[in-house]
């Protein structure tokens, strides 16, 4: 079993639609989450950290359910400029570890 | 400020030869992260580094070693290059090590390719 897994992309929706993406990870001694967001050919850019109490920023709504070991990210209004692909991200012991991803979960929004 | 630099951006070679890639962290951050990213993957952690010491170490082999200098800029280092080395190499910095929470800002990569 893969530590972080995503849902396969990739996703095509229309502007102005709502999407969500799943994550799932293995290790339950996971301390803190992340969801990136990587555009083709660059680097992986924070979109946000994910709280147990779930968390919202504009558009973009993420949640934690530690007892599953389940990561989500929900857009709404989705625009053009979120076409990405979205890396659900864990990290475990004191960051010695790294972050691990998962392997992203590309976006395309169709106008 | 300056976000993390990587050098170069991109960079061929054949296999069997070996490479140095090099990272600038954020001023102010010393603790330098290494990741490999090959194509349709995402990134896979190699080593980090804080205040000049190993903290961590992915599942790469000896040939992939690093360092990181008094300034905190660091350099990654592949021996005996494969096919298999092409990807693109991540550098990311954070203030400190040791804590999970602790934000990495990543660098733009440097594009490897072994032919």
């Amino acid at each position: 079993r893969k530590e972080v897994e995503q849902d396969p992309g990739p996703f095509n929706v229309p502007e102005g639609a709502t999407v969500a993406f799943n994550c799932t990870y293995s290790n339950s001694a996971s301390q803190s989450f992340f969801w990136y967001r990587q555009d083709c050919r660059k680097e992986p850019k924070l979109l946000m950290s994910v709280y147990s109490s779930g968390n919202e920023d504009g558009r973009f709504t993420a949640q934690l359910n530690r007892a599953s070991q389940y990561i989500s990210l929900l857009i709404r209004d989705s625009k053009l400029s979120d076409s990405a692909t979205y890396l659900c991200v864990v990290n475990g012991r004191g960051g010695a570890d790294g972050l691990t991803f998962g392997k992203g979960t590309h976006l395309i929004i169709q106008p | 400020d300056a976000g993390v630099t990587q050098s170069p951006t991109h960079l061929i070679k054949t296999r069997g030869q070996h490479v140095t890639l090099r990272c600038s962290p954020i001023s102010g951050h010393k603790s330098v992260s290494w990741y490999q990213q090959v194509l349709g993957q995402g990134p896979q952690f190699i080593f980090q580094y804080y205040e000049k010491e190993e903290r961590g170490r992915g599942n790469f082999p000896d040939r992939f070693s690093a360092r990181q200098f008094p300034n905190y800029s660091s350099e990654l280092n592949v021996n005996a290059l494969l096919l298999g080395d092409s990807a693109l190499y991540l550098c990311a910095s954070s203030w400190t090590s040791g804590s999970s929470y602790n934000e990495q800002f990543f660098g733009p990569g440097t594009r490897l390719t072994v032919l």
